[in-house]
């Protein structure tokens, strides 16, 4: 397996639920990114890791909780989210954050709905 | 604030030229990129420039004009397989990518 996968693909989930976004790089970088996509939006950064230490936290409401447990894996931990929660939730990965020209590498995303 | 601005959405016909535009106003700046990500898909990289002028990947160019906070993404001999969303994104000063809205491309026959 090559790049970046993302489980589950797609997840819809109640208000009152708890569910979690795995996230895996096979290249070898030792910075990992959350990044929420909505329609017609910006992708807006959630969350930053770099060498399994959260280095940006973009004011991201609580019910939104990061886990990194090495630097190949990365989970978010979703409870009592929102409809407007609702997005496309990307994972990316990069050699190291903030060392300049570090090109990202994308997921292809969990697509989130929230009833 | 920091902003990127760049087309909702344009149209082209298979085998034309396109070009899409990015303007910037960031705190510093580190670095723009060209992203593509097709629908339901991951931003796949498609390029990088720091410095001015132009960089050209065979059927895609990308120029930058730092003095302006201007960049554009040409694509030549316009394929169906082009349509998709192209986003820019600007690296500030703190290193952090600013992400513009992407523009939406539909090739038309």
């Amino acid at each position: 397996e090559t790049g970046v996968t993302q489980t589950p693909r797609h997840l819809v989930m109640g208000m009152t639920n708890k569910k979690s976004l795995k996230c895996e790089q096979h290249l070898g970088h030792n910075a990992m990114y959350w990044y929420k996509q909505s329609a017609k939006k910006p992708l807006e950064l959630m969350f930053v890791y770099n060498f399994k230490e959260q280095t940006e936290n973009n004011s991201v409401p609580s019910r939104f909780s990061p886990e990194c447990p090495n630097s190949s894996h990365l989970f978010l931990h979703l409870h009592t989210l929102q409809p407007e929660d609702s997005a496309l939730y990307l994972c990316a990965s990069s050699q190291v954050a903030g060392s300049g020209t570090d090109t990202q590498y994308f997921g292809p995303g969990t697509r989130l709905t929230v009833l | 604030g920091q902003n990127i601005d760049q087309p909702t959405e344009m149209t082209a016909t298979e085998g034309a030229i396109v070009q899409i535009n990015c303007t910037y106003q960031t705190s510093g700046f580190n670095g723009l990129f060209w992203y593509q990500q097709h629908a339901g898909e991951a931003p796949t990289f498609l390029s990088y420039n720091v410095l001015d002028g132009l960089e050209e990947k065979g059927r895609f160019s990308s120029f930058l004009s730092r003095s302006k906070g201007y960049s554009y993404l040409l694509l030549k001999e316009l394929q169906m397989k082009d349509s998709a969303s192209y986003l820019c994104a600007v690296e500030d000063s703190n290193y952090q990518l600013i992400w513009g809205a992407g523009t939406k491309l539909i090739i038309k026959p």
